[in-house]
């Protein structure tokens, strides 16, 4: 079990710019979420994919965030025109079999700061 | 999350005490409650879970309560050491018949050598 990776580890970016994060979940997991999470708060939902389709939006997920994951495997999330409010640490986590009754195993997460 | 409250925020005991946190939630569609500990710079990860078909769950100085009635479940950690210090989540559905993990705010838990 290699883990979760996710890349980079940090990222810093002018608002306005466009930015795009990495999560290569552990190989037989079905499942992958993007959260996200700041400072002294759990982590808030952002999206899923069961395999290469995505179930589920968060309602407070802006039109400029948009995830893909194309074969199944790997999953990238895009922000684009960055503002200092999407400042935060982005998680992925994936978890295996098809229902909600399995633990999230998370990666070490993506550090983002918009100045 | 709003669908999870998580209690207390904070606790601080000293090393050798227990510690109870407490989360409840609104949507009983859920069967599964897992809890995460979280040190400083890492990853959350899972300690112990429970499924609706038991009551309680331990795992040596760890355990978990259920009471799905009331919609409520409790970590509870015995003989607490310094390296327990973490923060603490649970997780548990979000409402409106959404199974997705839904996060509470987290318990900074302090364990004074």
């Amino acid at each position: 079990d290699t883990g979760v990776s996710q890349d980079p580890r940090h990222k810093i970016t002018k608002r306005g710019q466009n930015v795009t994060f990495r999560c290569d979940p552990i190989s037989e997991h079905n499942r992958l979420y993007w959260y996200r999470q700041t400072l002294g708060q759990g982590p808030e939902f952002l999206t899923y994919f069961q395999n290469e389709a995505q179930l589920e939006k968060s309602r407070l997920l802006s039109d400029r965030f948009s995830a893909e994951r194309p074969k199944g495997s790997f999953s990238t999330l895009e922000i684009q025109r960055t503002e200092q409010g999407d400042s935060a640490m982005y998680l992925c986590a994936s978890s295996p079999g098809v229902a909600f009754d399995s633990p999230l195993h998370f990666g070490n997460g993506t550090r983002l700061t918009v100045t | 999350g709003e669908n999870v409250e998580q209690h207390p925020s904070t606790l601080s005991v000293q090393e050798g005490d227990s510690a109870v946190i407490k989360c409840t939630y609104s949507d009983s569609a859920s069967n599964y409650f897992p809890w995460y500990k979280q040190e400083l710079g890492k990853r959350p990860q899972l300690i112990i879970d429970i499924r609706s078909n038991v009551g309680e769950k331990k795992d040596q100085r760890i355990a978990v309560t259920l009471n799905k009635t009331a919609k409520h479940f409790s970590l509870h950690i015995t003989e607490t050491q310094p390296e327990d210090s973490a923060v603490y989540f649970c997780a548990g559905p979000a409402s409106g018949g959404s199974y997705i993990p839904t996060f509470g705010r987290g318990t900074s838990l302090i364990v004074h050598p």
